[in-house]
């Protein structure tokens, strides 16, 4: 089973922050990783696929890169909208998940 | 746009099967080119994929729960259903279903909790 790590669980940050959410895989995975945005009582939402590829309606604030075992998602200029829990997922092979990382409003 | 709903028994007692219904609107399950399935959420925790049907009928299911797993389709209604048996405490979940293009989810339902109960 490939593992998905993300640091840190919890992010406290301020609007307009620059924040950065890393994910990490315990085996390579190329660049088969995608990124979604969970609020409460909802279905998460797909931000990024293939690492960096942005999903069509998605700011562009939101990026992504890496390969390989590491990965991140920046958010630049934090939004009140984007306080919310990322989860990373991998898909090289079967699809896991990351345990999220909470951004939450300083 | 694709929606998809999820239905089915909101409490499930321990050793039965959980059964739940996925209804799929703007959208056929048998074409393009698209996988029909399910994620779990327990309360305050992770995403888990439990597994998902290609467009075609093929199924492919998480290695963990495969001895348990069962997801069928009635096209004549578009929509796709999961059986998992012999539930225990620790299949108490959030239960989304889901559209996958390329293995990620592009469409979730809103999901469905699911209490299993002794």
């Amino acid at each position: 089973d490939i593992q998905m790590t993300q640091s840190p669980s919890t992010l406290s940050a301020s609007v307009g922050d620059r924040v950065t959410i890393t994910c990490r895989a315990s085996q390579s995975i190329g660049s088969w990783l995608a990124w979604y945005q969970q609020k409460p009582g909802k279905a998460p939402k797909l931000l990024v696929y293939k690492a960096s590829n942005l999903e069509s309606g998605v700011p562009s604030r939101f990026s992504g890169g890496g390969s390989g075992t590491e990965f991140t998602l920046t958010i630049s200029g934090l939004q009140p909208d984007d306080f919310a829990t990322y989860f990373c997922q991998q898909y090289n092979t079967y699809l896991t998940f990351g345990g999220g990382t909470r951004v939450e409003i300083k | 746009q694709v929606q998809l709903q999820e239905s089915g028994p909101g409490l499930v007692k321990a050793s039965q099967t959980l059964s739940l219904t996925c209804t799929v609107s703007g959208g056929s399950i048998s074409s393009g080119d698209y996988y029909w399935g399910w994620v779990r959420q327990h309360p305050g925790k992770g995403l888990e994929w439990l597994g998902y049907m290609y467009y075609s009928g093929s199924t492919y299911y998480s290695p963990s729960l495969k001895s348990r797993l069962i997801i069928s389709r009635d096209t004549s209604k578009n929509q796709f259903s999961l059986r998992l048996s012999s539930v225990t405490a620790a299949d108490t979940a959030v239960y989304y279903c889901g559209r996958f293009k390329n293995n990620v989810v592009e469409f979730w339902g809103q999901g469905t909790l699911v209490t299993v109960s002794s």
